[in-house]
């Protein structure tokens, strides 16, 4: 089945700095990955996603890229701002079935 | 409009009780996951709906664990027997399947003393 790793997992930026999270997949069925925000006390909402036919996709100060070939994912967030401060999830799925999540990055914007 | 919602938020229970867990997906969201999220964990996949077929439920952990959702809408997750190592938070999610985005909602702490 699909395992998927998660790096680092933990990360301290200062705020206006840029922040980078990681992830591989092993299922090369996988196409679809689901970026994660959890803050305490509630459930992951979903910041930004990106399909296997695209290699990047941009959201205000919220970048993904995906690399299928080496079947690794990255979450790219610039500008850091003290309230991006949570854990943050990848996942892979194939055709919104079968989601695997990572194991989280707590991401600490230092003031 | 309304977002995905469970109750309990908070249940305390003691070892060997049996506890019943509810998820109000969003309206007309065909697909429907339960996850148990340990503290510090990423959430693991427990079972899946499509309407009011249970389509997988290998991430099951024991034969105490049971899901249903009988009108293909709300949906409730049991724990037989509880045992301190169920304690964790119990999510559930519904599915956009024009968009397979995942909605969570806000989970259900359970506490097994």
């Amino acid at each position: 089945g699909e395992n998927v790793e998660q790096h680092p997992s933990t990360l301290s930026v200062q705020e206006g700095d840029s922040a980078v999270i990681k992830c591989t997949y092993s299922d090369s069925a996988s196409n679809y990955f689901p970026w994660y925000k959890q803050e305490l006390g509630k459930g992951p909402q979903l910041i930004i996603d990106i399909r296997s036919n695209v290699g990047e996709k941009k959201d205000q100060r919220i970048a993904v890229t995906l690399n299928k070939t080496a079947k690794h994912f990255s979450l790219h967030i610039t500008e850091t701002q003290p309230e991006d401060s949570a854990v943050y999830f990848c996942a892979a799925s194939n055709y919104g079935q079968n989601f695997v999540f990572g194991p989280g990055t707590r991401l600490s914007v230092l003031p | 409009g309304a977002g995905v919602s469970q109750s309990p938020r908070y249940k305390v229970a003691k070892r060997g009780q049996d506890v019943a867990l509810r998820c109000d997906p969003i309206s007309g969201h065909v697909s429907l996951f339960w996850y148990q999220q340990a503290l510090g964990q990423g959430p693991e996949f427990l079972t899946y709906f499509q309407n009011e077929a249970q389509l997988d439920k290998s991430g099951l952990p024991s034969d105490r664990f049971f899901a249903e959702r009988p009108e293909g809408s709300v949906s409730t997750l049991k724990i037989q027997r509880t045992q301190q190592e169920d304690s964790a938070v119990y999510l559930c999610a519904s599915i956009d399947t024009d968009t397979d985005t995942q909605y969570f909602g806000p989970g259900t702490r359970l506490t097994v003393l």
